[in-house]
């Protein structure tokens, strides 16, 4: 049974900096691999799939990079819309997502 | 604009059952398979079912299994859940999703959330 690990739990950033957020499987999910965002009171929105690739209407400053057992999301220059729960989930075998990385405001 | 609602959450004791719906719009629905996330308060996001387009293959984390059916009707564009012998960490906002090719999730309902407790 996979299992995703995210990093770091928390991440505290400054409006216009970089954030990189890790997602790491415990087995190879190839490039099977989502990133989304949650914010509070919200469905989930997708950002990204195939590790790489954004999905319609996100911004390029989102990124995903990866393949395998090691994933990243890098949001280049942080809006203020951009603070809230960002989640991995793997596609390759069972649908598991990670417990989330909380990007909240330096 | 893809749009999923669900509705039949609420309060049940353990042990009980409810039937979640969730009905879909814009988009030809009998073309997609379905699902169903749950999240937990304070929790993150767990898969729970899906089900193939024409209804004839459904999946289910071990969690639900022999609790969950997942079940569609193509003719009133909706995905069902019944469960039954609930308990208390079955409590949770249950999103309807569309499963893309590949199986992740690019539409998401606004949730219904299911409270089990005495």
């Amino acid at each position: 049974e996979v299992v995703m690990t995210q990093s770091p739990t928390t991440l505290s950033v400054s409006p216009g900096e970089r954030a990189t957020l890790s997602c790491r499987a415990s087995e190879i999910v190839s490039s099977n691999l989502a990133w989304y965002q949650q914010k509070p009171g919200q469905a989930p929105r997708l950002l990204i799939y195939g590790a790489s690739t954004r999905a319609t209407g996100i911004p390029a400053r989102f990124s995903g990079s990866g393949s395998g057992t090691e994933f990243t999301l890098t949001i280049s220059s942080l809006q203020s819309e951009d603070f809230a729960v960002y989640y991995c989930q793997e596609y390759d075998c069972c649908k598991r997502f990670g417990e989330g990385t909380r990007v909240e405001i330096k | 604009e893809v749009h999923l609602v669900e509705s039949g959450g609420g309060l049940v004791q353990p042990g009980g059952s409810l039937r979640l719906s969730c009905v879909a719009s814009a988009f030809t629905f009998s073309n997609y398979w379905m699902s169903w996330v749950r999240q937990a308060p304070g929790k993150g996001l767990e898969w729970v079912a899906n089900i193939k387009e024409d209804g004839s293959e459904q999946y289910s984390v071990d969690s639900v299994k022999g609790r969950f059916t997942i079940s569609r009707d193509n003719a009133k564009n909706s995905v069902y859940l019944q469960m039954n012998s609930l308990r208390a960490e079955d409590t949770a906002i249950y999103y309807c999703a569309r499963d893309e090719v590949g199986g992740f999730f690019n539409f998401w309902g606004q949730g219904t959330l299911v409270t089990v407790s005495s």
